[in-house]
C-alpha cells in the first residue's frame, strides 16, 4: 500500500542522547515535512523539503535536523534529545507546496 | 503562531445530528484544507478549498469559506460513530516567498450513538 512509513512507532530516550526518526515514502512526492504534535499545540512544523536536495526550517526547528538526500527519505535527527523535546512526531508528504498533505502514523518519543 | 484556530475545541453530539466547525484565520491564503485524526493515527486530508471557491461538498462534508471575514466551516450532516476523531483546519499561505501549511489546534468531536 502506498503511503508514508516512520520508524520507529514509539521509543524512549535519555536525555542527551542522539536519536534519528526515520521516514519513507512511496509516492513519489515532491515536498515532505516534519511536524510534531503536543497537547493544547496542535501540529507545529519543524522542518520541510520542497525538493530533494533542499531543506527549510520551521516554526520549531531548534534542536534538530533533517537531509534530504533523495525523494524518497527525510529523516529527522535529535542531536542531544532535551526532555521539551517529548512529543509525537509526524512525517507528511505533498505532491508540491499547497497540495494536500499524506501523513505517517507517527513516532512517540519521550525523552526522560 | 498559529494561523487557524478552531472553535469549538469540543463537540459532542447524538448520532444523527449534523456537526459544525469553524476555522478562523488571520492572513491572506492561497487555500484552505480539513483534516481528520483518529486516536493514535496520522491526520488524513479531507477537503481543500481555494481561495477564490465559496464552498465545497464531499459526500457527508460541505465547507464553506468567506475570506472577507476570513473564516471557514465543515459541516458534518448526519454524523456517525465513526465521525467520532479530531479535525483540524490547515491554511496554505506564501509567507516572505516560502509555502507555508499552518494548522490550527483541532476540535475534538465526540459522535454518541
Amino acid at each position: 500500500i502506498a503511503g508514508i512509513t516512520q520508524a520507529p512507532t514509539s521509543q524512549i530516550l535519555a536525555a542527551g542522547r542522539r536519536m534519528t526518526l526515520r521516514c519513507t515514502q512511496d509516492m513519489r512526492h515532491n515536498a515532505m515535512y516534519w511536524y510534531r504534535q503536543d497537547l493544547g499545540l496542535g501540529l507545529r512544523l519543524i522542518h520541510y523539503s520542497n525538493t530533494a536536495g533542499t531543506t527549510g526550517k520551521g516554526e520549531v526547528p531548534d534542536g534538530y535536523s533533517v537531509s534530504r538526500a533523495n525523494t524518497d527519505d527525510f529523516p529527522l535527527t535529535l542531536a542531544s534529545a532535551v526532555p521539551s523535546q517529548t512529543s509525537v512526531y509526524f512525517c507528511a508528504s505533498s505532491e508540491r507546496g499547497g497540495s494536500p498533505l499524506h501523513f505517517g502514523n507517527g513516532t512517540r518519543l519521550t525523552v526522560t | 503562531s498559529q494561523q487557524g484556530e478552531e472553535d469549538p475545541q469540543a463537540l459532542s453530539i447524538q448520532e444523527g445530528e449534523n456537526a459544525t466547525m469553524n476555522c478562523s484565520y488571520k492572513t491572506s491564503i492561497n487555500n484552505l484544507q480539513w483534516y481528520r485524526q483518529n486516536s493514535g493515527r496520522g491526520l488524513v486530508h479531507l477537503i481543500l478549498i481555494r481561495s477564490n471557491e465559496r464552498e465545497k461538498h464531499s459526500g457527508r462534508l460541505r465547507v464553506t469559506l468567506d475570506t472577507s471575514k476570513k473564516s471557514s466551516s465543515l459541516l458534518i450532516t448526519a454524523s456517525r460513530a465513526a465521525d467520532t476523531a479530531s479535525y483540524f483546519c490547515a491554511t496554505h499561505s506564501l509567507i516572505q516567498g516560502a509555502q507555508k501549511l499552518v494548522f490550527g489546534q483541532g476540535t475534538r468531536l465526540t459522535i454518541n450513538p
